[in-house]
């Protein structure tokens, strides 16, 4: 089965400064990689997600990048702010391989310093 | 968002004893899905369901059933708690299967 390992776990910024967390996958069949937030006490909000056909995707200070040929994607937050500050999770999914599963990453805590 | 709730938000049980999560959706999804969420494990998928009457085991499923007599509500037992199922628990749903929105979550604490 797929694979995903996030880094780093823990990811300490100044406000306004960038922040990029990394993650790999193991199965070549993986198509579609989401990216999460989540909050103190609340469930996970998807926030972005790519599909392999498509290299960088961004959405105003958020984008993600994926390299399928070394099965890795990042998210880059830039200029970041102190409501930043959460848990990112990646995760990747076959779609349309007959799954429906998302295997998640282990998650990034980010912490934004005002 | 999608309209997502879960019931009970936090509950307390005993070893041995029957529990029965509730996940309720707003949104006509057809897809629904269950997790469990531990320290150092990240989200792990327990079952889905694909359709009414439609479900399937995830990675995660030893000790669980789940029910789906309608589109909105997706049900999760556990027939005999354990300690080990202490956890929170978290529902999902999605239009199409990958694109997945996550309700509040449920903390269940087996003692």
């Amino acid at each position: 089965g797929e694979n995903v390992e996030q880094h780093p776990s823990t990811l300490s910024v100044q406000e306004g400064d960038s922040a990029v967390i990394k993650c790999t996958y193991s199965d070549s069949a993986s198509n579609y990689f989401p990216w999460y937030k989540q909050e103190l006490g609340k469930g996970p909000q998807l926030i972005i997600d790519i599909r392999s056909n498509v290299g960088e995707k961004k959405d105003q200070r958020i984008a993600v990048t994926l390299n399928k040929t070394a099965k890795h994607f990042s998210l880059h937050i830039t200029e970041t702010q102190p409501e930043d500050s959460a848990v990112y999770f990646c995760a990747a999914s076959p779609v349309g391989a007959g799954s429906y599963q998302l295997t998640f990453g282990k998650g990034t805590k980010l912490s934004v310093i005002p | 968002d999608a309209g997502i709730t879960q019931s009970p938000r936090h509950k307390v049980t005993e070893t041995g004893t029957p529990v029965t999560l509730r996940c309720h959706q707003t949104e006509n999804h057809r897809y629904m899905y269950w997790y469990r969420q531990d320290p150092g494990h990240g989200l792990r998928l327990i079952h889905y369901s694909y359709g009414v009457k439609d479900t399937d085991k995830g990675e995660v499923s030893d000790g669980y059933s789940v029910s789906r007599s309608k589109t909105e509500d997706f049900l999760l037992t556990l027939e005999s708690a354990t300690s080990s199922q202490t956890s929170v628990y978290f529902c999902a749903s999605a239009r199409e299967p990958e694109t997945q929105y996550f309700g509040p979550g449920t903390r269940l604490l087996v003692l």
